[in-house]
């Protein structure tokens, strides 16, 4: 499967200021997505982000709040802007990298980004 | 959008007895629903999956089992060992590669 290099790994944040976090695939792929996990809790899916295009946003995220870049297919980054306490959370980059045993995509994480917004 | 559930929140078991992890979904149209474990500090990674023309599969001591018309799924892990103890998510998704999760089953095995 592929490997996912995500960097920082852990960052403490001042209120109000913004910070990229970058994710890099050992390999080109069609399909990279950006997911949230706040402490003890589930993976929420912030954004699909396109090569050559505009991500695509779900419902209660937006692009002035989460701007994603996709120069290629092998990079994304992801910025949390104007950063409050509730966005202390794992930030987590995926891939569709291979299909499994039952045919279908599997997607794999990167190791995440712990921001801690004070 | 695609809703999926999962109870209990927390299980408990001894070593060596089973452990099921149930999940609901609300999408009829979901077609695949794979298992993650997150062990702690550490990224979600894929133990199995299933897709919808299938009703159940096994992987040594783990298997999935799916009901199509009542729309859950369930995680069964047999002879559970201590390395078992991690947080196991469910996931549901149309195909389209965009996943939904469930909430989580912090899973503790009792040496």
């Amino acid at each position: 499967s592929a490997v996912i290099s995500q960097k920082p790994s852990r960052d403490i944040c001042q209120r109000g200021t913004s910070l990229t976090i970058q994710c890099q695939v050992d390999s080109q792929v069609t399909m990279m997505f950006w997911y949230r996990q706040q402490p003890g809790q589930s993976l929420t899916l912030i954004a699909t982000a396109n090569q050559g295009s505009e991500a695509t946003y779900e419902s209660g995220f937006v692009i002035d709040k989460f701007p994603i870049s996709r120069p290629n297919l092998t990079f994304s980054t992801l910025t949390v802007s104007n950063m409050s306490p509730e966005d202390s959370s794992i930030y987590l980059c995926s891939v569709v990298s291979e299909q499994g045993a039952s045919g279908a995509n599997v997607l794999t994480f990167g190791a995440g980004s712990r921001l801690t917004v004070l | 959008g695609e809703n999926v559930e999962q109870h209990p929140s927390t299980l408990s078991v001894q070593e060596g007895d089973s452990a099921v992890i149930k999940c609901t979904y609300s999408d009829s149209a979901s077609n695949y629903f794979p298992w993650y474990k997150q062990e702690l500090g550490k990224r979600p990674q894929l133990i199995i999956d299933i897709r919808s023309n299938v009703g159940e599969k096994k992987d040594q001591r783990i298997a999935v089992t799916l009901n199509k018309t009542a729309k859950h799924f369930s995680l069964h892990i047999t002879e559970t060992q201590p390395e078992d103890s991690a947080v196991y998510f469910c996931a549901a998704s149309e195909g389209n590669n965009r996943l939904a999760f469930g909430k989580g089953n912090q899973v503790v095995v009792i040496p």
